[in-house]
């Protein structure tokens, strides 16, 4: 049973690039969420993605979008890169539950860890 | 707003003792609270969680207690080995929301 796997582990940029991150869902999962982690923090929410379709967003500026696969694999892109979106990237997948938001159980993956200079 | 405040921030147990972390959150409509263990590089791991229509829950040698009038929910852990010390962080959720709310980690260390 393959759990949440996510690449690139590492990646270094520089200011004003774009960068795409990938993850892939624990197997059966179809629902899969962005986190982001700053050292010391905890995760902040990015966004949420089921059936392909953006479902909930936290505050992160347009910059940050997603895409789902019709496989429930995701993609983050984070466009115009500043300095301050250095930190670690976490996906997590859950399945959808019929009894509605607040209940799912979201594992994670290992992360990339986004290095802006 | 939605918040979940966690303490302490640092805990240094005994090998063998007991650790208790407290989160506390702001929304009575939270209904979800997992418990996640990060080790240093690592991805948060899932170790225990409970839903608001129950107020203990154990795995071992790790429990969980929801108090939902006081809004609180706190980890126990007893008798610690070493292998415990990492980063422990609570979260919630709330029944109009899909996003984990975490609070701001608690760093365990267990001394040998």
């Amino acid at each position: 049973d393959a759990g949440v796997t996510q690449s690139p582990t590492h990646l270094i940029k520089t200011r004003g690039q774009q960068v795409t991150l990938r993850c892939s869902p624990k197997s059966g999962h179809d629902t899969v969420s962005w986190y982001q982690q700053a050292l010391g923090q905890g995760p902040q929410f990015i966004f949420q993605y089921y059936e392909e379709e953006e479902r909930q967003r936290g505050n992160f500026p347009d910059r940050f979008s997603g895409h789902q696969f019709p496989n429930y694999s995701s993609e983050l892109n984070v466009n115009a890169l500043l300095l301050g979106d250095s930190a670690h990237y976490l996906c997590a997948s859950s399945l959808a539950r019929w009894e509605g938001p607040g209940l799912e159980t979201q594992y994670f993956g290992p992360g990339t860890r986004l290095l802006v200079l | 707003g939605e918040n979940v405040e966690q303490h302490p921030s640092t805990l240094s147990v005994q090998e063998g003792d007991s650790a208790v972390i407290k989160c506390t959150y702001s929304d009575s409509a939270s209904n979800y609270f997992p418990w996640y263990k990060q080790e240093l590089g690592k991805r948060p791991q899932l170790i225990i969680d409970i839903r608001s229509n129950v107020g203990e829950k154990k795995d071992q040698r790790i429990a969980v207690t929801l108090n939902k009038t006081a809004k609180h929910f706190s980890l126990h852990i007893t008798e610690t080995q070493p292998e415990d010390s990492a980063v422990y962080f609570c979260a919630a959720s709330w029944d109009s929301s899909y996003k984990l709310i975490f609070g701001s980690g608690t760093r365990l260390l267990v001394r040998p």
